[in-house]
């Protein structure tokens, strides 16, 4: 399985509601990433997960909770967000000491309304 | 710290013609890996080629070869007849070896294929 997977493709949330995103990998990677990305820009780094334990957080609101429960799974739990927090979501995961580049996931297009 | 400049925002090319997409990094370290990645509509970022920057030697996958110039800080990415499935958005990207290590990205440049 050379694959990260992301549930789901699509969401629509109001402003007030609870949604969780999924990603899950079978590589046997130990980084797991979280990126928000705007049309026609590059990804934004959010959150970092190196052997399950947060290792960067850049900064992002609290209204954005990211949760490790094994290496293969991330979730990004979403509570409270604005119209402005629409965006790609995107997941990705890496060997931590190796060369190799990123492994992405298609990512959720999340619409808050 | 590190920056990846990507300046030319748009191109074209015609199907089965060559096309180079440019991209420069600033950094002061002297152990990297530099990345091209493809974002098709379909949004999934795709990694096409990586090249670390040790090897003087420039990175090649099929139809798509890099022009590694270390001291210039300069990583362009050749992609040979063009196909209409290369049409997208491609960024360059970098990212120095360790558990915390970022992928820092270019702004990105979109590939339009003409038929």
């Amino acid at each position: 399985d050379t694959e990260v997977t992301q549930t789901p493709k699509h969401l629509v949330m109001g402003m007030t509601n609870k949604k969780s995103l999924k990603c899950e990998q079978h590589m046997g990677h130990r980084a797991m990433y979280w990126y928000k990305q705007k049309a026609k820009k590059p990804p934004e780094l959010m959150f970092v997960y190196s052997y399950e334990k947060l290792s960067i957080n850049e900064s992002v609101p609290s209204r954005f909770s990211p949760e490790c429960p094994n290496s293969s799974l991330l979730n990004l739990h979403l509570h409270a967000l604005q119209p402005e927090d629409s965006a790609l979501y995107l997941c990705a995961s890496s060997q931590l000491v190796t060369s190799g580049g990123y492994t992405f996931g298609s990512g959720t297009r999340l619409t808050v309304v | 710290a590190q920056t990846v400049t990507q300046s030319q925002p748009e191109m074209s090319v015609q199907e089965a013609e060559t096309v180079t997409l440019s991209c420069t990094y600033d950094t002061s370290e002297s152990d990297y890996y530099l990345f091209w990645y493809k974002q098709p509509p379909s949004r999934q970022m795709i990694l096409v080629i990586r090249q670390e920057a040790y090897k003087q030697q420039n990175a090649t996958e099929n139809r798509f070869s890099v022009n590694f110039q270390k001291a210039a800080k300069s990583f362009s990415l050749k992609i040979s007849d063009s196909q209409l499935g290369d049409a997208a958005m491609y960024f360059c990207a970098y990212r120095v070896p360790g558990a915390n290590s970022k992928l820092t990205f270019g702004k990105g440049i979109t590939l339009s294929v003409r038929p």
